[in-house]
């Protein structure tokens, strides 16, 4: 069976770090690209970023670039998302994603971590 | 960056209706769109992608169709399970992108 679990989400004052990860289980973790996607509360979803299954090509969300770092550790099946200068807009539930091989529709989700980004 | 546009933001219905949600792309995106529902609380579910191609287990009163820049989601008889809120989202080019929602009612 397909999981992904996420954890490192908290609490984190505005301008702060922190670094999400993301296990995976029953699938050939180095196969398939994964993504990042969040949800503020009450808001619909936002793509965040995505990496390839060898984690040569990654991709952002407009409104991350330059702030957040996506990785993987395939010998690990651990997916990572680096924020850093964080703000309050970036307040939401993310979720760890992953695509069917390198197609960039989602095909399955985690249950969500959360980041708040308050003083 | 490709902006989706869904409607209704908001729809009423009754169990054993048939309705329609819309997405529309601000550029052209062939067939590159999926359809997913989300209940509260809980992750996002794929339900459609290639606009027009069910993912396996989802039940056959859901379809999509569409090309180019207008894309339709039709549910042909509305479950109790159902009433929930629907996201379009185009995969034709990064960065990603979801519509903004449907969040289907009961009526």
């Amino acid at each position: 069976e397909v999981q992904v679990l996420e954890s490192g989400g908290g609490l984190v004052q505005p301008g702060g770090a922190l670094r999400l990860s993301c296990a995976a289980s029953g699938f050939t973790f180095s196969s398939y690209a994964m993504s990042w996607v969040r949800q503020a509360p009450g808001k619909g979803l936002e793509w965040v970023s995505g990496i390839s299954g060898r984690g040569g090509s990654t991709n952002y969300a407009d409104s991350v670039k330059g702030r957040f770092t996506i990785s993987r550790d395939n010998s690990k099946n651990t997916l990572y998302l680096q924020m850093n200068s964080l703000r309050a807009e970036d307040t939401a539930v993310y979720y760890c994603a992953k695509h069917p091989a390198e197609l960039p529709f989602i095909d399955s989700w985690g249950q969500g971590t959360l980041v708040t980004v308050s003083s | 960056d490709i902006q989706l546009t869904q409607s209704p933001s908001f729809l009423s219905a009754s169990v054993g209706d048939r309705v329609t949600i819309t997405c529309r792309a601000s550029q052209g995106i062939s067939s590159y769109l999926a359809w997913y529902h989300q209940k509260p609380g809980k992750a996002p579910k794929l339900l459609i992608y290639a606009a027009s191609t069910l993912q396996s287990g989802v039940p056959s009163r859901f379809s999509g169709s569409g090309s180019g820049t207008e894309f339709t989601l039709t549910i042909s008889s509305l479950q109790p399970e159902d009433f929930t809120t629907y996201y379009c989202q185009q995969l034709n080019s990064y960065p990603l992108t979801f519509g903004g929602g449907t969040k289907v009612e009961i009526k």
